[in-house]
């Protein structure tokens, strides 16, 4: 079975400051992880995805994440909060076999001028 | 179009009433899914089909729900006698290797 965490519903960062959003997963198969955007009435938009090979993922926007094993976590960062950055960010596992993905609750990204 | 399709966007029901939600995935795609979002939650897993065949269905909450892909393109998920809980936004995304492309969902709301 696979699951989610994130840790911290609301995330509140200041234009300019480090984002720094929290995820850690369960699997009991090698993981495939995701991160995902979502906009107000908007669809889910991927961010990026680490499947194998290089543990530091860059995705579009100046996001990044680096899978850690040993922590099974998958954090998202970002050296420099826009305000267009402010959204839903949501952490997904797969088990890179049939691309179902188990989602976390998700994290509303809050920037302020 | 490029992108996952889904129709209605938004629809309005009354408790007890027969719903239809069409998905129109991404030409090619043979995988495509289902997932409810409920307001201030991640979205939940529904169901998945590979090709004409539900592959995993084991999201579905209970046989008021139904999902329907017959020729491998387009899906339907159906809901029988709606009930309020079932206001949710219903998303379908389609994938050709394992990357999922989200549809912008359809808002159902049950009165």
């Amino acid at each position: 079975a696979q699951s989610v965490t994130q840790l911290g519903s609301h995330v509140s960062v200041s234009e300019g400051a480090l984002v720094l959003l929290r995820c850690n997963y369960s699997s009991s198969v090698p993981p495939y992880l995701f991160w995902y955007v979502q906009y107000p009435n908007q669809g889910l938009q991927l961010l990026l995805k680490y499947t194998t090979g290089a543990t530091l993922v860059k995705g579009i926007n100046g996001f990044e994440a680096e899978f850690k094993k040993s922590e099974t976590s998958f954090h998202l960062t970002k050296p420099s909060a826009h305000m267009s950055d402010a959204a839903e960010y949501f952490c997904a596992v797969s088990d890179g076999n049939t691309g179902k993905l188990i989602f976390g609750q998700g994290t509303t990204l809050q920037v302020k001028p | 179009g490029a992108g996952v399709s889904q129709t209605p966007s938004n629809k309005v029901t009354e408790k007890g009433k027969y719903v239809e939600l069409r998905c129109d995935p991404i030409s090619g795609h043979t995988a495509l899914y289902w997932y409810r979002q409920s307001l201030g939650q991640g979205p939940e897993f529904l169901i998945y089909f590979q090709g004409t065949g539900a592959a995993d269905d084991s999201g579905l909450p209970n046989d008021r729900f139904f999902a329907v892909r017959p020729e491998g393109s387009v899906s339907t998920l159906k809901i029988q006698r709606t009930e309020r809980g079932d206001s949710a936004v219903y998303l379908c995304a389609s994938s050709l290797n394992r990357e999922l492309f989200f549809g912008e969902g359809s808002r159902l709301t049950v009165l």
